[in-house]
């Protein structure tokens, strides 16, 4: 099945510069990588995602790349602010909304103001 | 639509009580996951079905886990007795009929006592 690894496990930086986390899956069959936010107390929240069709995706200061080959696909946000501040979770699957997501171990973040 | 919705959202029970989880996913798509988080082991997949069918119960801890889905709108998760180790955050997810989407529920915080 599904192997999800995800790096790093927490990350820090001051505010307005850029975050980047990192994932490697194992079955090359999977071809959908959503990428998920958490708040304290909240459920997971898909912030971005992308398909195996597509290199990149960008939405206002999150971007998603995403490497076939190598299996890895990267989470970019710019610019961070404090509201950045969350648990972050990727996640991979084949296409269906009728198959489950398997999550990496998730990246705590901080955005230090 | 106002989404998932879980209930309760918090719990607490004493040991070798028994605990009805539930869930109410997006309507018009009848696939349903759900999810246990805890620290130690992230998100894990414990049960989902597709048109109310359970497809893989293969992450039910063991038998003292349960779930139905008696309609598409409607599933329960059950854990009978509960034990002190079954305390964590359970969480339902279903897709968007529009597309493959998942999203997520606000959890029910269980702790056993």
């Amino acid at each position: 099945g599904e192997n999800v690894e995800q790096h790093p496990s927490t990350l820090s930086v001051q505010e307005g510069d850029s975050a980047v986390i990192k994932c490697t899956y194992s079955d090359s069959a999977s071809n959908y990588f959503p990428w998920y936010k958490q708040e304290l107390g909240k459920g997971p929240q898909l912030i971005i995602d992308i398909r195996s069709n597509v290199g990149e995706k960008k939405d206002q200061r999150i971007a998603v790349t995403l490497n076939k080959t190598a299996k890895h696909f990267s989470l970019h946000i710019t610019e961070t602010q404090p509201e950045d501040s969350a648990v972050y979770f990727c996640a991979a699957t084949v296409n269906s909304g009728n198959t489950p997501l398997v999550f990496g171990k998730g990246t705590r973040l901080s955005v230090i103001a | 639509d106002a989404g998932v919705i879980q209930s309760p959202r918090h719990e607490v029970t004493e040991m070798g009580q028994e605990v009805t989880l539930r869930c109410k996913p997006i309507s018009g798509h009848n696939s349903l996951f759900w999810y246990r988080q805890t620290m130690m082991r992230g998100l894990e997949l414990l049960i989902y079905f597709n048109n109310n069918v359970p497809i893989d119960d293969s992450g039910m801890p063991e038998d003292r886990f349960s779930a139905k889905m008696p309609n598409a709108s409607f599933s329960t998760l059950k854990i009978q007795p509960s034990e002190p180790r079954d305390s964590a955050v359970y969480f339902c997810a279903s897709p968007v009929i529009s597309g493959n989407t998942i999203y997520f529920g606000e959890g029910s915080w269980l702790t056993v006592v």
